[in-house]
């Protein structure tokens, strides 16, 4: 499996902006996974995009895949203060079938 | 529907010392994984079972060992604890090895003295 590197390693802003987070890795994926993770708890799947796709979207959460560059963005727009966790990325390879994940981006959301 | 549980939450130990933790899931998943995380480090997968009665080793297995008891549980024990085994641990499940999405536990937060 590969890991995926996560970037910026922090940000922070005020409720109601749009934060990005950006994720790239280095071989052919199948699919490309987002996970949150709030303080002291375990990780929560967020949304997954497949090889094929390009953007996805799920309520406030918008996933784009650019497999020619080999990386993906995770956008969570009007950014709430229960939004502020940390993220995952976990892309999969083909054939492969464990999960690794990077140091994540920590996020923190202002009121 | 309980999910992933983890127990206990919250365990100290002195070096040399062995400790179990437990690991049950209630979703009929075939898959389970146990990982750590530490600061900075991200998560690192330690042990995983793919069905019940096999086991594999991750990329940091050393110092750990692991029984898949049947589809539910899935234990990790430290025969001899080290500080350098401090760490969050955390359990995850998912119902097929190879489909996507996992499913984890709250964690268990491990300290070695």
């Amino acid at each position: 499996s590969q890991q995926g590197e996560e970037d910026p390693q922090a940000l922070s802003i005020q409720e109601g902006e749009n934060a990005t987070m950006n994720c790239s890795y280095k071989t052919s994926i199948n699919n490309l996974q987002w996970y949150r993770q709030n303080s002291g708890r375990g990780l929560v799947h967020l949304i997954l995009i497949r090889s094929n796709e390009r953007e996805k979207h799920s309520g406030r959460l918008r996933v784009t895949l650019d497999t020619s560059k080999k990386s993906s963005s995770l956008l969570i727009t009007a950014s709430r203060a229960a939004d502020t966790a940390s993220y995952f990325c976990a892309p999969m390879n083909s054939g492969y079938s464990t999960l690794t994940f990077g140091k994540g981006t920590m996020l923190l959301v202002s009121p | 529907n309980a999910g992933v549980t983890q127990t206990p939450k919250f365990q100290v130990l002195k070096t040399g010392q062995s400790m179990t933790l437990q690991c049950a899931q209630d979703m009929n998943h075939n898959s389970m994984y146990w990982y750590r995380q530490d600061p900075g480090m991200g998560l690192r997968l330690i042990y995983y079972s793919a069905s019940e009665g096999t086991t594999d080793k991750g990329e940091v297995p050393n110092g750990y060992n692991v029984s898949r008891l049947n589809k539910r549980e899935f234990s990790l024990r430290l025969e001899s604890a080290a500080p350098s085994q401090t760490s969050v641990y955390f359990c995850a499940s998912r119902p097929d090895h190879g489909k996507e999405k996992l499913f984890f536990g709250s964690g268990t937060q491990l300290s070695v003295l």
